[in-house]
């Protein structure tokens, strides 16, 4: 199967910083780009789908202004959650697709604002 | 958007019993219907998955089936091993633009 990296595995970070995320599809050009929320125990909540090029396509409750997501290149995309809150904690996982490729999941990234 | 329910949240079999996992969806629109299976700690991974166009899909000891009418699809596991134990989310999707999960089982399987 394709291989989808996520940088870095965990970070801990301060409120009020700003935290970024990458997203790299390793050897196949993504043209959809998923990012995900899981909280313990719980679902894959979506929080957003972006595509190469083009703004990211939020679901509703999230906060545009709170998560940006920039995919530049097809096979790159990058989440920031600036300034972050202890709330928003939470393990993120992005994924990858094209079209007649199934989708692909990171590793995850451990967030832990303090 | 589209919800998509799953049930049970937390299922135990006996090793060598089937297991099955049960999920609807609401938007109509949806075509494709995979499965993951995700392991404490890991990502995600498809197991099998569905199109709109079939009614049901075997591969192994894993076998889905699908009800566009009732709006429901199901993962059946046949003669369980405890390397099955995980946790299982369904999810539904139109084209593969967008991806909405159930909430999850919990399967484990007792030796």
């Amino acid at each position: 199967g394709a291989v989808v990296s996520q940088h870095p595995s965990w970070v801990i970070c301060k409120s009020g910083t700003s935290v970024k995320i990458e997203c790299r599809s390793l050897d196949f050009q993504a043209t959809t780009m998923f990012w995900y929320r899981q909280f313990p125990k719980q679902s894959l909540m979506l929080m957003a789908t972006s595509n190469e090029g083009s703004k990211a396509t939020y679901e509703q409750g999230v906060e545009k202004d709170k998560f940006l997501i920039n995919h530049a290149s097809l096979t790159l995309s990058t989440l920031t959650v600036t300034s972050a809150h202890p709330e928003d904690s939470s393990f993120y996982i992005c994924s990858a697709a094209s079209p007649g490729i199934e989708q692909y999941f990171g590793p995850g990234t451990r967030l832990t604002v303090t | 958007g589209e919800n998509v329910e799953q049930h049970p949240s937390t299922l135990s079999v006996q090793e060598g019993d089937s297991a099955v996992i049960k999920c609807t969806y609401s938007d109509s629109a949806s075509n494709y219907f995979p499965w993951y299976k995700q392991e404490l700690g890991k990502r995600p991974q498809l197991i099998i998955d569905i199109r709109s166009n079939v009614g049901e899909k075997k591969d192994q000891r894993i076998a889905v089936t699908l009800n566009k009418t009732a709006k429901h699809f199901s993962l059946h596991i046949t003669e369980t091993q405890p390397e099955d134990s995980a946790v299982y989310f369904c999810a539904a999707s139109f084209t593969g633009n967008q991806f909405y999960f159930g909430t999850g089982t919990s399967l484990t399987v007792i030796p």
